[in-house]
């Protein structure tokens, strides 16, 4: 079965320090990923996806993620982080089931940033 | 363009009563979602829609919720009767088609409080 893991629930930041958030996922065949970001008491907006292209990938708001096949990992980073950058963030991953597609979301990882 | 419209954004009920959600996609979006979040979880599919039939409902409770999309177009979701357990955020979400890699575009939610 497919699966996603986002290790740290909470992860907490200085406004200009790098922003991490690791995704591994598990899948049987090759997978499309996702990564979602949620502000407070509004629905997702995909930040970023990877579609078997490039390995690297640039989404919005300065973020990026690098597909490694070997370590099963999409991991989210963005250079410097900004206030702004506080939010819940989803790793995802797409499968098709029976014909039809599913999107599998990792339990989230609440970012943090403080001055 | 408009993005996917929800309604209510949050509702109060008290346990046993019926409640009912309203979901607008977006115009085109011949494929919808309705998820589940819970406090700290990533979203959970409950019923998914090829226009106006149901594909993917296998984890939705029949025996209190239903659903329909009339016309292809708007969905409702519905809970009868209330427990306290389905307090939680209830999203909509659409795309274009149901293929792995399209993205899913999310509506703000509708957070249920049962009492």
């Amino acid at each position: 079965a497919q699966s996603v893991t986002q290790l740290g629930s909470h992860v907490s930041v200085s406004e200009g320090a790098l922003v991490l958030l690791r995704c591994n996922y598990s899948s049987s065949v090759p997978p499309y990923l996702f990564w979602y970001v949620q502000y407070p008491n509004q629905g997702l907006q995909l930040l970023l996806k990877y579609t078997s292209a490039a390995t690297l990938v640039k989404g919005i708001n300065g973020f990026e993620a690098e597909f490694k096949k070997s370590e099963t990992s999409f991991h989210l980073t963005k250079p410097s982080a900004h206030m702004s950058d506080a939010a819940e963030y989803f790793c995802a991953v797409s499968y098709s089931s029976g014909g039809y597609n599913k999107l599998i979301f990792g339990a989230g990882t609440r970012l943090a940033v403080h001055p | 363009e408009a993005g996917v419209v929800q309604s209510p954004r949050y509702k109060i009920i008290e346990k046993k009563q019926p409640v009912a959600f309203w979901c607008n996609p977006i115009s085109g979006h011949n494929t919808l979602y309705w998820y589940l979040q819970n406090l700290g979880q990533g979203p959970e599919l409950l019923i998914r829609y090829e226009n106006e039939e149901a594909v993917d409902d296998s984890q939705l409770p029949k025996d209190r919720f239903s659903a329909e999309r009339l016309k292809g177009v708007d969905s409702t979701l519905k809970i009868q009767p209330a427990e306290l357990g389905d307090s939680a955020v209830y999203l909509c979400a659409s795309s274009t088609s149901g293929r792995e890699q399209e993205t899913q575009y999310f509506g703000p939610g509708t957070r249920l409080l049962v009492l």
